[in-house]
């Protein structure tokens, strides 16, 4: 089955550490995102990338890097200089060909900084 | 910052009653509206996607229309079940970019 998978689930790090989540589809979407959620916000945009070796700050850019080496893949990483870094992470992708196609979501990563 | 607001924030209805939320948006530089239900421990799912002014579209029970002169859609629910209990996410697209997600609305039907 096609879809997309963020991993992990639930991800701890310590203050100071860079940490990196995973996000891969098969469904040969060419664009992919990055959102995040806190508690009382909306969906706000970190990072996208509408095709390989290109992407595109988002809203919320600062403390994040990520990079598109493949079209199914695309990694977020989470640095140091984030200064509030809990939080829940949503990848998501889209076939950009097709303007009435959604995104597909995957089941996101919740991060926790200790 | 390209700014989305619906609301109401959250509402709770009881079942079958039929209710209506509200997404407002920039009305400059419209490429896309899309509506997505967002159910707890599962991923937001695409309802709708809406590209031309005066837009409705129909899944079941639910319904959107879409006006882009104005910056406003609306989702309609109508004779509400238990299983329609989700958040309910507007998100405004201009081409070449992102979607740009409002808050979104917290729906709660009880038997």
């Amino acid at each position: 089955d096609g879809g997309i998978t963020q991993s992990p689930k639930y991800l701890f790090r310590k203050e100071g550490q860079n940490v990196t989540l995973s996000c891969e589809q098969n469904l040969n979407h060419d664009a992919m995102y990055w959102y995040r959620q806190d508690p009382g916000q909306g969906l706000r945009l970190i990072y996208y990338s509408q095709i390989v070796n290109d992407f595109q700050k988002g809203d919320i850019a600062e403390g994040y890097s990520v990079s598109r080496e493949k079209k199914e893949s695309f990694p977020l990483t989470v640095t140091s200089a984030q200064k509030n870094p809990t939080a829940f992470y949503l990848c998501a992708s889209r076939y950009s060909g097709v303007s009435e196609l959604g995104y597909t979501f995957g089941s996101g990563t919740r991060l926790t900084v200790v | 910052i390209l700014n989305v607001e619906q609301s109401p924030q959250s509402l709770h209805v009881q079942e079958g009653d039929s209710t209506n939320f509200t997404c407002s948006f920039p009305s400059s530089n419209f490429y896309a509206l899309h509506w997505y239900r967002w159910e707890t421990a599962k991923s937001p799912e695409a309802l709708f996607v809406m590209t031309l002014n005066g837009d409705e579209k129909k899944k079941g029970r639910i319904s959107a229309t879409l006006n882009t002169k104005e910056g406003y859609s609306y989702l309609y629910i109508k004779g509400s079940q238990p299983e329609d209990s989700a958040t309910y996410l507007c998100a405004f697209g201009q081409a070449g970019t992102a979607l740009i997600f409002g808050k979104g609305t917290t729906l709660s039907v009880s038997s």
